[in-house]
Formats: C-alpha cells, structure tokens, sequence
C-alpha cells in the first residue's frame, strides 16, 4: 500500500526564515504526490502536487516541493517564511484504491516574531 | 460557484443517537470522499463513491454509512454514535476529466466538527 510518513510532529522556524517541512513515500513505482494546508472555512487547500516531468514543483503561497526518488522524499520548502504560513501540513500520496489519498499525520508550523 | 459544502458545520450528540452529515458538490464530480481528521492521525478515509449509486469502504469504515442516491450528495450516516466517532469530518469530490485519476486535485468541504458525549 502506497502511504506517506512525516517525520516532524512540530516545527517552529522564525518569521523570514526558510522552512523545510519533510514528507518521505513509501511505494515501489512512481508515486503521486501532494501537500495540502487547511484553508479557514474552505476545508483543505492543495499547495502542489508531483505526479511525472520536473521533479521542482512550484505551488501556490510561495511553497515549492523536490520530488527525489533516491531518498524517496517529496519535501515541502519555502525561502521565506511568514506568520500567516502557521498552521498543519499535511503530505499525501493516492490511496491504493487509486481514487482517494492516503494522509501522513501532519506538521504543525508554528512561526515565532 | 460554492464548491463542496457540508451540512451542519457543528452537532453535538449523545451516545447511541444517530445523524446524518450531508455533502453537495457542484462541479459535477463524479468522484466523491468521505475523511475523518484526528488530532495525530492525519486524515483517514472512511467511504468513497466513484459514481452515482456505488460506494466502497476506506480505511475506518466501521460505524458509518453512506449514500450515493444523486451525483452531486454523498451523505455519511452514524447509525448510532460513539465517542470515538468525535472527530472533524471532511467531504471532498473530484473529476474524471483527466487521463489519470491520480492527476485529479480533490476538492475540499469546510469540515463538519462532531462531538459525541
């Protein structure tokens, strides 16, 4: 079964410094990949999603994620971080169903001043 | 163009009642989810519907119903509630446009926070 780990159950980084939120695969063939946040009465916000080509994905928010089979990872990145980047993160890799995801159990960002 | 909505945003119920959590999507979807979000856990899959009519078991299966009578509803039944069924529930749809499944981005409803006593 395709399934993601989180490492980190909490992160704190401070305001306009880089972050690096880590999400590693477990799965044979090419997964497919995605970083979701919460969005405040909107339910989950996809960030990005990795499924084939460049292994650079660009997302929205600023975040970016690097796609590397060698250490079957797909960690999510941003140069500069800001307050209202607080919140959980959440990796997730298609659900052997091949229709739904499977979640890892998320990152909580807390930004300090 | 409101997306996923869930009916009701919050219930609170009692141990053996039993309620109904409705999803409506209106993007014409035929793939629709049903997830359960625990502090910890991450979200877990509880039922999914890949078309009008059918629906299939996720992870957490036990102790919740589903239906699929229109395209656009998925509803989640708690025949009788636990405590354990505590939890912040998400709807989420997503399309079969595209030439891979695992291509399609799923939609997301606002969440339906339970709390059974």
């Amino acid at each position: 079964a395709q399934s993601v780990t989180q490492p980190d159950i909490h992160i704190t980084v401070s305001e306009g410094a880089s972050l690096e939120l880590r999400c590693n695969y477990s799965y044979g063939a090419t997964p497919y990949l995605f970083w979701y946040v919460p969005s405040p009465g909107q339910g989950l916000q996809l960030l990005l999603k990795y499924f084939s080509g460049d292994t650079l994905v660009q997302g929205i928010k600023g975040f970016e994620a690097e796609f590397k089979r060698s250490q079957s990872s797909f960690n999510l990145r941003k140069p500069s971080v800001h307050w209202s980047d607080a919140a959980e993160y959440f990796c997730a890799v298609i659900h052997n169903s091949g229709y739904a995801l499977n979640f890892g159990k998320g990152t909580s960002l807390l930004v300090t001043p | 163009n409101a997306g996923v909505t869930q009916t009701p945003k919050f219930r609170v119920l009692k141990t053996g009642q039993s309620m109904t959590l409705l999803c409506a999507q209106d993007m014409n979807h035929e793939y629709m989810y049903w997830y359960r979000q625990d502090p910890g856990m991450g979200l877990r899959l509880i039922h999914y519907s890949v078309g009008e009519g059918t629906t299939a078991k996720g992870e957490v299966p036990d102790g919740y119903n589903v239906s699929r009578l229109k395209k656009q509803n998925f509803l989640l039944g708690l025949e009788s509630a636990a405590p354990s069924q505590t939890s912040v529930y998400f709807c989420a749809s997503s399309s079969q446009q595209q030439m891979t499944r695992a291509q399609e981005t799923q939609y997301f409803g606002p969440g339906t926070r339970l709390l059974v006593l």
